[in-house]
């Protein structure tokens, strides 16, 4: 099973809504990350989880608040969203971090689209 | 100036046609490189990975790496109707600020017509 499944496909969500994205593996990959990819554009780093603890955050604004319950749960919550925020949202797994080794494959989720009105 | 550029295209070409897809980086650190291939609405999916320069084949998928020149390129032979995509490369650096992140081109968006 080499699989990143991402609940729900599609969003759409109100300004002053709060709603939460999952991710799920059962690779026992032990890194996870969430990207933004906005249409024709490469995907976007948000956050990265080591060992179910926050390893990396691009500075991302605090209404994406992200969580990992367990070793094969990633949650991304999201409240009080702007239009702007309106894309693609990925999320990808690996055994280990790229930087504990480097010649791990990272395996993309199909992605949640997500509309803000 | 971007670490990774690649030309977004869009590349049309008949079934049949040899591809060419490539990127160039500044970065020396990138030591690691990848080729992703992303379907419409669709998360990435790893096509190649390599790490040393020179070619490596996979089916009609060839990558090959110059590390004194800084580019990389994906070669798909006898690209079929079915090959219509978007292609990423991505890297990795070994060192420096962009350690341990995958860094992507902007993607060429690819049809190859019947």
């Amino acid at each position: 099973d080499t699989e990143v499944t991402q609940t729900p496909k599609h969003l759409v969500m109100g300004m002053t809504n709060k709603k939460s994205l999952k991710c799920e593996q059962h690779m026992g990959h032990r890194a996870m990350y969430w990207y933004k990819q906005k249409a024709k554009k490469p995907p976007e780093l948000m956050f990265v989880y080591s060992y179910e603890k926050l390893s990396i955050n691009e500075s991302v604004p605090s209404r994406f608040s992200p969580e990992c319950p367990n070793s094969s749960l990633l949650n991304l919550h999201l409240h009080a969203l702007q239009p702007e925020d309106s894309a693609l949202y990925l999320c990808a797994s690996s055994q280990v971090l790229f930087r504990d080794i480097m010649n791990t494959e990272a395996f993309f989720g199909q992605g949640t689209r997500l509309t803000v009105v | 100036q971007k670490e990774v550029e690649q030309d977004p295209g869009p590349l049309s070409v008949p079934e049949g046609a040899i591809v060419s897809l490539n990127c160039t980086y500044s970065n020396s650190a990138f030591q690691y490189f990848m080729w992703y291939r992303q379907y419409s609405r669709k998360g990435p999916e790893l096509l190649m990975y390599t790490y040393s320069s020179g070619n490596k084949e996979d089916g009609r998928f060839t990558a090959q790496v110059d590390k004194s020149s800084k580019y990389i390129s994906l070669f798909i032979r006898d690209s079929q109707p079915s090959d219509s995509a978007t292609y990423l490369c991505a890297m990795l650096a070994a060192g420096g600020t962009s350690y341990g992140k995958l860094t992507f081109g902007q993607g060429t968006i690819l049809t190859v017509h019947p």
